[in-house]
């Protein structure tokens, strides 16, 4: 069974409104996790790594203020798409690594959002 | 920084056939190597992983993959497939001691023909 809950796994809005995405580990605790962007027949591009009590770090590129990180509690981490534009549209994935360095990490199931 | 490349984006076979996915990575140094599976409406999943020792590491459902260092490759084989493996792959590197976010390919599609 799934180890990380992404929810909702799909979201249709107009242009203009803001969208959260959650991501939680089950079952264990996740001090950091990974936010990617899948855009069609295209990989899997890392956003940010969300760290449980501090600030999320962004890849380059990525603005911060449009994609908002938080990452209240150890089990938690939430993907806030403020404003979102039709670009905005696409897939986005957690993920949240289990344990040690070698130990697996975890994805969630995907948030498919399109922007009227 | 690390990149992937994946070279097959679309592959078709009948079932029984042999399949090779190709992977090849750039990265100065040491790295972690794997393939994940997703299966249409389906979430990530880790076939097989590589961090060090035998090159040909063996993974779930028949998988496995050798890593090459001298080419560094890490092609993905599996040598009868069935229709249950259509689904998209992806080939993924981290470096060893570093950061955990995984670097993907492009990814390649497998349809498996009954």
């Amino acid at each position: 069974g799934a180890v990380v809950s992404q929810h909702p796994s799909w979201v249709i809005c107009k242009s203009g409104t803001s969208v959260k995405i959650e991501c939680r580990s089950l079952d264990f605790q996740a001090t950091t996790m990974f936010w990617y962007r899948q855009f069609p027949k295209q990989s899997l591009m890392l956003m940010a790594t969300s760290n449980e009590g501090s600030k999320a770090t962004y890849e380059q590129g990525v603005e911060k203020d449009k994609f908002l990180i938080n990452h209240a509690s150890l089990t938690l981490s939430t993907l806030t798409v403020t404003s979102a534009h039709p670009e905005d549209s696409s897939f986005y994935i957690c993920s949240a690594p289990q344990g040690a360095q070698r130990q697996p990490q975890h994805f969630g199931d995907g948030t498919r959002l399109s922007i009227l | 920084a690390q990149s992937v490349s994946q070279h097959n984006h679309h592959v078709i076979l009948s079932e029984a056939a042999s399949l090779e996915l190709g992977c090849n990575y750039s990265y100065g140094g040491t790295v972690n190597l794997f393939w994940y599976v997703q299966y249409p409406g389906q979430h990530l999943q880790l076939l097989l992983k590589y961090f060090s020792g035998d090159p040909l590491v063996k993974g779930i459902k028949g998988f496995e993959a050798e890593f090459i260092k001298s080419k560094f490759s890490f092609n993905l084989r599996k040598p009868s497939v069935q229709w249950s493996d259509t689904a998209e792959y992806f080939c993924a590197v981290n470096a060893e001691g570093g950061r955990r976010a995984l670097t993907f390919g492009s990814g390649t599609r497998l349809q498996v023909q009954p």
